[in-house]
């Protein structure tokens, strides 16, 4: 079984540039999460989605943008890259039922240098 | 979001059983204590949750006072595969924004072969 999939697994980016980070999952999930985990913390939410086309802002969504056309895929999106987005992401699924457990992917390491 | 307390950091050996407190002494009527745990390089893995009775799982079991403002996570035989970081999480199962967790640093665990 897939699945919460993340792509890039690792990636380098320079001050500036922008990046994809891609997330499918294949279990139907209606909600999409993306978090972020700086060195020796918990995870903290940017971005989740309740279904597709609609979206909304987490805890720290400056510097990021989103978007969900379907129900598989939940990209996010680093605009201009600065070195405090430094992090590793994770990308996660659940169903609507809130007892039902968040699946996560394996992470996407970026380093802004 | 309720708040959750929980040891920064615990030790066991290997076969003998782990308890691992939370304290939420906050905690409202419509809250499930979720636990999850986070292997090295790895995205978070759901553990077990409940409301008000203890549960059982292949996993783990959660033991939940009576007054549901503490909860223990029991782990029977400690394996060096149980080497990780342990959150405990309220999750609002009353949904909508709620469906997100909030994550603080968690225990981490070390298992002494």
């Amino acid at each position: 079984n897939a699945g919460v999939t993340q792509t890039p697994k690792f990636r380098i980016l320079k001050i500036g540039q922008s990046m994809t980070l891609q997330c499918t999952q294949d279990m139907n999930h209606n909600y999409m999460y993306w978090y972020r985990q700086d060195p020796g913390m918990g995870l903290k939410l940017i971005y989740y989605s309740v279904g597709a086309g609609i979206t909304d802002k987490g805890e720290v969504p400056n510097g990021y943008n989103v978007s969900r056309s379907t129900t598989e895929d939940f990209p996010l999106r680093l605009e201009l890259a600065a070195p405090s987005q430094t992090s590793v992401y994770f990308c996660a699924s659940s169903g609507t039922d809130p007892s039902q457990p968040q699946h996560f992917g394996d992470g996407t390491r970026l380093s802004i240098l | 979001d309720a708040k959750t307390t929980q040891p920064n950091s615990m030790e066991s050996n290997e076969e003998e059983p782990v308890h691992l407190p939370c304290n939420h002494s906050t905690i409202s009527g419509t809250d499930y204590i979720h636990w999850y745990r986070q292997l090295p390089s790895q995205g978070p893995e759901y553990v077990i949750h409940g409301l008000t009775s203890n549960v059982n799982n292949r996993m783990a079991s959660l033991a939940i006072a009576e007054d549901r403002k503490s909860s223990t996570l029991i782990l029977h035989r400690a394996t060096l595969r149980d080497a990780a970081v342990y959150y405990c999480i309220l999750r609002d199962r009353s949904g909508g924004s709620n469906y997100k967790l909030t994550f603080g640093k968690g225990t981490l665990l070390t298992v002494n072969p």
